[in-house]
């Protein structure tokens, strides 16, 4: 069985400061795939980033970046110069490699302050 | 990027009465649709998996009589909540997903289902 650990309910950060988000994950499978989806207060889940078990770089993209330490089975999503309007929920999430469903963890909530 | 409309937004409905929630993939051919439940302050539940002219499957606990799925095309899956009650008042949210490297799973924005 997979499992996410996503152990700050709430998170703190100042405009333009860098936050990190911690994950952690549980698997038995060699070959899986790692998400991080931000939900605002509207609701939609939007897709951040993605990390397969197999790359060898950490994934980028734009302000997110995904420090993936394949090692200590982490997945801690780091956001660079926060805006307010990354205010949100978010929410790290697994996939078995050959399977589509997504096993989630209970999220971490961001406020930014100005 | 992937879009994933839904449809309605926003739902009231009396006890006893069905509701069907629409899940569209608009720029993408999506093989697999999910639908999930999500509590307040709470993780996404996932309920079902459905691919593309077959049959759903179903998370335990599910109640497959319920909560009908079809996935009749590659752009278009449906919920029907089936004689709601409070109970099942929740935010209902699909997801698509493609064929493709990182075979994300792209969602729509959510169906508020308010049953009185």
């Amino acid at each position: 069985a997979q499992k996410i650990t996503q152990t700050q309910p709430g998170m703190f950060v100042q405009e333009k400061e860098a936050v990190t988000l911690d994950c952690t994950y549980d698997t038995s499978d060699q070959s899986y795939g790692l998400f991080w989806y931000k939900q605002p207060s509207s609701g939609e889940m939007i897709f951040l980033i993605y990390q397969g078990s197999y790359d060898e770089q950490n994934a980028t993209e734009g302000r997110y970046s995904l420090n993936f330490q394949k090692a200590r089975k982490s997945a801690n999503l780091v956001i660079s110069a926060s805006q307010l309007g990354d205010s949100a929920m978010y929410f790290c999430a697994i996939r078995r490699g050959g399977y589509s469903t997504l096993t989630f963890g209970k999220g971490t909530m961001l406020l930014v302050s100005p | 990027g992937a879009v994933v409309s839904q449809h309605p937004s926003r739902v009231i409905c009396k006890s006893g009465t069905s509701v069907k929630i629409e899940c569209r993939s608009l720029d993408f051919q999506a093989t697999t649709m999910f639908w999930y439940r999500q509590f307040p302050k709470q993780s996404l539940m996932l309920m079902a998996t459905s691919n593309e002219g077959s049959k759903a499957t179903y998370e335990q606990g599910v109640e497959k009589d319920k909560f009908l799925i079809n996935h009749a095309s590659l752009t278009l899956s449906t919920l029907t909540v089936t004689s709601a009650h409070p109970e099942d008042s929740s935010f209902y949210i699909c997801s698509a997903m493609g064929q493709g490297a990182s075979d994300t799973q792209y969602f729509g924005p959510g169906t508020r289902l308010t049953v009185l």
